[in-house]
């Protein structure tokens, strides 16, 4: 069966450190693969999304970035966080058109 | 056109109820329309979802309504239980197209 892990699970960091959030995808090959953030009590906002390696798309300009440098690996990542940036960030992937979610990584960024 | 909106923002239901939460859309060419449910730090996990064909579709104490016609769809729970209380989030999506997510609705279940 397929399953989706995301790590961390629990960040909290300083404004301007750089940040890496990693995905992994199990059990299926070439899925589409997504980003999306979720502010305090908000709804699910689309950050990147990914139909193969090396293919990224950007639904937000922002100072995040997403890479996918293996076929089930999707990686989010900023180079200076801002105190903005904080929320969970869920990792997806779709399946004969079904969508779903790891359990996501909460950031706080102070 | 690509917005998908969704009331009410939260409900109170007693244990027992009936809990009901709507959905509308404006493209026409979405035709996929899944729920999912958010229990708080976790993420949204896939709870029913309806394709255009049907007007209805339950899965023990929950049911999707669909009317194509209005563009609108909802999700009822019967004899909703504490461990229902959640955020329930309605969203639609189409052949080649991204899902696009209502704003989400929470649900307590007082028991």
């Amino acid at each position: 069966s397929q399953t989706i892990h995301q790590w961390p699970a629990t960040l909290v960091q300083p404004v301007g450190s750089p940040l890496s959030l990693e995905c992994t995808v199990e059990g299926t090959s070439n899925p589409n693969l997504y980003w999306y953030r979720q502010a305090a009590g908000r709804g699910l906002q689309l950050l990147f999304y990914s139909v193969g390696i090396g293919q990224i798309s950007s639904e937000v300009p922002q100072n995040l970035s997403a890479s996918r440098p293996q076929d089930r690996q999707f990686i989010l990542s900023s180079k200076k966080l801002l105190l903005s940036d904080s929320g969970f960030y869920l990792c997806a992937w779709k399946d004969t058109g079904e969508l779903f979610f790891g359990e996501g990584s909460r950031l706080t960024v102070l | 056109q690509q917005q998908v909106k969704q009331s009410p923002q939260s409900l109170i239901v007693q244990k027992g109820g009936i809990s009901i939460i709507n959905c509308a859309y404006e493209n026409t060419a979405f035709d996929y329309f899944p729920w999912y449910q958010q229990f708080p730090g976790k993420g949204p996990a896939l709870l029913i979802a309806i394709r255009p064909d049907v007007s209805e579709k339950k899965e023990g104490r929950f049911t999707i309504s669909f009317n194509k016609s209005a563009k609108q769809f909802s999700l009822h729970i019967m004899d909703s239980q504490p461990g229902d209380s959640a955020t329930y989030f309605c969203a639609a999506t189409g052949y080649g197209q991204n899902f696009v997510f209502g704003p989400g609705t929470r649900l307590s279940v007082l028991p």
